[in-house]
């Protein structure tokens, strides 16, 4: 149980496009979903905090206009990279809490990775 | 989020316990104590947590000490596939994001 879906796993783009990036909770619902992005050789940082139906909470330094959350549903969260540069050329992973847990332990996507040429 | 120091990196031969600590001094009396690993260009993996008692489940144990300042994760019979970076996170209880330090990246030897 407790699977989290990414799609696509890797995607290559030119500088400029936009890039929507997929996190699904397969077999629970997900009230709570996060975004983090992860450099070469770096740890893991939260961009975003998304709940369903209501507007992400986004980091210190994390362009809201940039990142793009929608989470639509309580087992779909989408992150869209809008006017890529190849400045943000990364590994995007999301993770969600299980709603029905009584726990706060979170599931990992396997990430994203984005390449912007 | 109580911050953590891990060693930067450990090696462990194959079939042997493999075991990881973590300083939290300044964890206070709310705040759970979590391991995640991530294996190379993968998500994270939930490892296990705790918040005073020693854990086990069936992927390794926590030994917290009494004084919950800083705890140990033991994996008993470490494989090859257990190569990984490991994350000892300290949190509250809640619906926050995790705080990724730098982790300790296990090396197990063949």
């Amino acid at each position: 149980g407790a699977v989290v879906s990414q799609h696509p796993s890797r995607v290559i783009c030119k500088s400029g496009t936009s890039v929507k990036i997929e996190c699904r909770s397969l077999d629970f619902q997900a009230t709570t979903m996060f975004w983090y992005r992860q450099f070469p050789k770096k740890s893991l940082m939260l961009m975003a905090t998304s709940n369903e139906g209501s507007k992400a909470t986004y980091e210190q330094g994390v362009e809201k206009d940039k990142f793009l959350i929608n989470h639509a549903s309580l087992t779909l969260s989408t992150l869209t990279v809008t006017s890529a540069h190849p400045e943000d050329s990364s590994f995007y992973i999301c993770s969600a809490r299980d709603r029905s847990s009584g726990s706060y332990e979170q599931y990992f996507g396997p990430g994203t990775r984005l390449t912007v040429t | 989020d109580a911050k953590t120091t891990q060693p930067t990196s450990m090696d462990c031969a194959e079939g042997r316990a493999a075991n990881l600590p973590c300083n939290h001094s300044t964890i206070s009396g709310n705040e759970y104590v979590y391991w995640y690993r991530q294996i190379h260009s993968q998500g994270p993996q939930y490892i296990i947590h705790g918040l005073k008692n020693n854990e086990t489940n069936e992927m390794a144990s926590l030994i917290i000490t009494e004084d919950r300042k800083s705890s140990t994760l033991i994996l008993p019979h470490a494989t090859l596939r257990d190569t990984a970076v490991y994350y000892c996170i300290v949190r509250g209880g809640g619906a926050d994001g995790l705080t990724f330090g730098k982790g300790t990246h296990l090396i197990i030897q063949p």
